[in-house]
């Protein structure tokens, strides 16, 4: 089974703090993506990347940045974390487009809170 | 701008009975639509994917419909059990390019 790690369940950071959320994957999915999921907004696509060293722009890239150096790795960058960065952050992986029939294997996401 | 619907009230449903989610979508002309499940404080699953010139797909004890002139996607729970509980998620993809877009999904919970 493809599976998908995030490095912490939980994480509790202070205002201004440059925050870092890895993300690895075994199946050596082309695509990367990062969510942010909050009440009553669903998920939100914050960035993605479809090969090692691309990065686009999803939804809502603005506060964050992400960096991909080899394949089976993501990660995701709060340059300085503010309060309204407090969320839910999933990770998600899939094959290439042009491979039909897979969905997205998430991982377990993180519960970040920013004080 | 492209918009996807789904019923944000929770669907409240007996067990042993059939739970029929909905998932609109407009201002869109996806090739696949995928349905996921999440549970609380996890990440999503997927379930299903269905493509544009599929009317319908089955797994075990699910069934989803795809119409493309309602622009509208039906997911069935068949006989659904209180393990059924949790939210299900729709998400339209266009044939190229790798970004899926979710629906804010649709929270069941099947009482025994």
């Amino acid at each position: 089974d493809v599976k998908v790690t995030q490095s912490s369940r939980y994480l509790v950071k202070r205002t201004g703090e440059k925050v870092f959320l890895e993300c690895v994957q075994d199946m050596d999915h082309e695509n990367m993506f990062w969510y942010r999921q909050d009440p009553g907004l669903g998920l939100r696509l914050i960035y993605f990347s479809y090969d090692v060293k691309m990065k686009e722009k999803g939804d809502i890239p603005e506060g964050y940045s992400v960096s991909r150096e080899k394949k089976e790795r993501f990660s995701l960058i709060l340059e300085s974390a503010s309060t309204n960065q407090t969320s839910m952050y999933l990770c998600a992986s899939s094959p290439n487009h042009r491979v039909e029939g897979y969905g997205y294997t998430f991982g377990s996401g993180t519960r970040l809170t920013v004080v | 701008s492209q918009k996807i619907e789904q019923n944000s009230e929770a669907l409240n449903i007996q067990e042993g009975k059939t739970a029929t989610l909905t998932c609109n979508y407009t201002n869109y002309s996806p090739a696949y639509l995928q349905w996921y499940r999440q549970d609380p404080g996890r990440g999503p699953v997927f379930l299903l994917l269905i493509r544009e010139n599929e009317k319908e797909k089955r797994k075990e004890r699910l069934k989803v419909t795809f119409d493309t002139t309602l622009k509208q996607s039906l997911f069935h729970i068949t006989a659904s059990q209180p393990a059924d509980s949790a939210t299900y998620l729709c998400a339209p993809r266009k044939a190229a390019g790798n970004k899926l877009t979710f629906g804010g999904g649709t929270r069941v919970l099947v009482k025994p």
